[in-house]
């Protein structure tokens, strides 16, 4: 199947530990993206890559640090994290094209305790 | 600043026609797109404008006027699975970035 894919589905942790999450897309897309989707259901971008390279950083917090290690990957690392990271997490990706739409992931839920 | 408003819910009939307003405020406007997204899922892409006018696809029809800063969804032959969020996204500029408006949830009624 052509999508995009991310690990894990569910993610339950106390406040203060480190966490990833892991996103892949198989759509042979340049761009990739991470959301983040509050309890009130705002969708806002954090963060976009164009072939491995950092296009879009949304004043996020410097706990929240993305890696690309090629096109096709975008995780997200989260250290020291705190009960306002609770959210749900979307990978997303793209051509580099205005007039073409993302497509998601299936979404982390992030719960911090 | 980016600015996109929506109505935050809509009620409708099945079999119903509803029309899903949102209007915007953006720097760098290159487009209109409308995402749907159903409870604990991921928004699925509905449709996108870049000009003004009408874009139709089958039950869903999407309407631009980039003069006035407005955009509406227009959902025809309603069916119960169309109770959704339905996201209204302006994409701007640099970056590719689509920004989201807060999302009208509708409820699809016998």
């Amino acid at each position: 199947d052509t999508a995009v894919s991310q690990t894990p589905k569910y993610l339950v942790t106390q406040m203060g530990n480190d966490k990833s999450i892991k996103c892949e897309q198989n759509l042979g897309h340049d761009t990739m993206y991470w959301y983040k989707q509050d309890s009130k259901k705002f969708l806002k971008i954090m963060f976009s890559y164009n072939n491995k390279e950092l296009i879009i950083n949304e004043t996020v917090p410097n706990r929240f640090s993305p890696k690309s290690p090629d096109k096709a990957h975008l995780n997200l690392h989260i250290n020291s994290l705190e009960l306002g990271d609770s959210a749900v997490y979307f990978c997303a990706s793209s051509q580099p094209i205005s007039t073409q739409p993302q497509f998601f992931g299936p979404g982390t839920r992030l719960t911090v305790l | 600043g980016q600015n996109i408003d929506q109505p935050t819910e809509m009620t409708a009939t099945e079999g119903a026609i509803v029309q899903i307003n949102c209007t915007y405020q953006t720097s760098g406007f290159n487009g209109l797109f409308w995402y749907q997204q159903h409870a604990g899922e991921a928004p699925t892409f509905l449709s996108y404008n870049v000009l003004d006018g009408l874009e139709e696809k089958g039950r869903f029809s999407s309407f631009l006027s980039r003069s006035k800063g407005y955009s509406y969804l227009l959902l025809k032959e309603l069916q119960m699975k169309d109770s959704a969020s339905y996201l209204c996204a302006a994409f701007t500029g640099g970056g590719n970035k689509l920004t989201f408006g807060t999302g009208t949830q509708l409820k699809v009624e016998l």
